[in-house]
């Protein structure tokens, strides 16, 4: 079983759509949670972290379930411009201090005009 | 202030072969992070260097190697290539590893044939 998981999509939606993506983690000592953006061919960039609270940047709002050990990502108001691949990313608790990532598969989203 | 650089942006080897990627991590930044990502995949983590010290290592085998200099650069070695070992292989660097977030650079794509 992979560590994190997510549906690989692809995710067709139009201008305008409200869309949502899930993961689920196995690792419940899991400490920080990410979504990342990957556009084609490009390397990953921080979105947004998430929080046990969930939290809101503009139209894009996360959320973290610790005892389900899943986190969401809702983008509202779709544009052209977040076609990419959505990557959800935990960050295990480990032996020393490094802090290394996660990934899941990521989630291809296509915003259609 | 510069990013994360990596050199070169792509390769191509034979099998059998072996490559040198090099990376400079972001201005202040004392922590670098190699990341293997195969086509329609998430990266996966491979070793972090702290203090010109492997501090954490993912489950890839002895083949892949690193180096961190005096300067915070990095390099990453694979030694005996084989084509499943094609793929992007990004560097993050960070401060304190990676207690503040990762800097992602765009990546060496490799091409073994």
């Amino acid at each position: 079983r992979k560590e994190v998981e997510q549906d690989p999509g692809p995710f067709n939606v139009p201008e305008g759509a409200t869309v949502a993506f899930n993961c689920t983690y196995s690792n419940s000592a899991s400490q920080s949670f990410f979504w990342y953006r990957q556009d084609c061919r490009k390397e990953p960039k921080l979105l947004m972290s998430v929080y046990s609270s969930g939290n809101e940047d503009g139209r894009f709002t996360a959320q973290l379930n610790r005892a389900s050990q899943y986190i969401s990502l809702l983008i509202r108001d779709s544009k052209l411009s977040d076609s990419a691949t959505y990557l959800c990313v935990v960050s295990p608790l480990s032996s020393g201090s490094a802090r290394q990532l996660t990934f899941g598969s990521g989630t291809q989203l296509t915003v259609l005009p | 202030d510069a990013g994360v650089t990596q050199s070169p942006t792509h390769l191509i080897k034979t099998r059998g072969q072996q490559v040198t990627l090099r990376c400079s991590p972001k201005s202040g930044h004392d922590t670098v992070s190699w990341y293997q990502q195969a086509l329609g995949q998430g990266p996966q983590f491979i070793f972090q260097y702290y203090e010109e010290e492997e501090r954490q290592r993912g489950n890839f085998p002895d083949r892949f190697s690193g180096h961190q200099f005096p300067n915070y650069s990095s390099e990453l070695n694979v030694n005996a290539l084989w084509l499943g070992d094609s793929a992007l292989y990004l560097c993050a660097s960070s401060l304190d590893q990676g207690a503040y977030g990762y800097t992602f650079g765009s990546g060496t794509r490799l091409t073994v044939v």
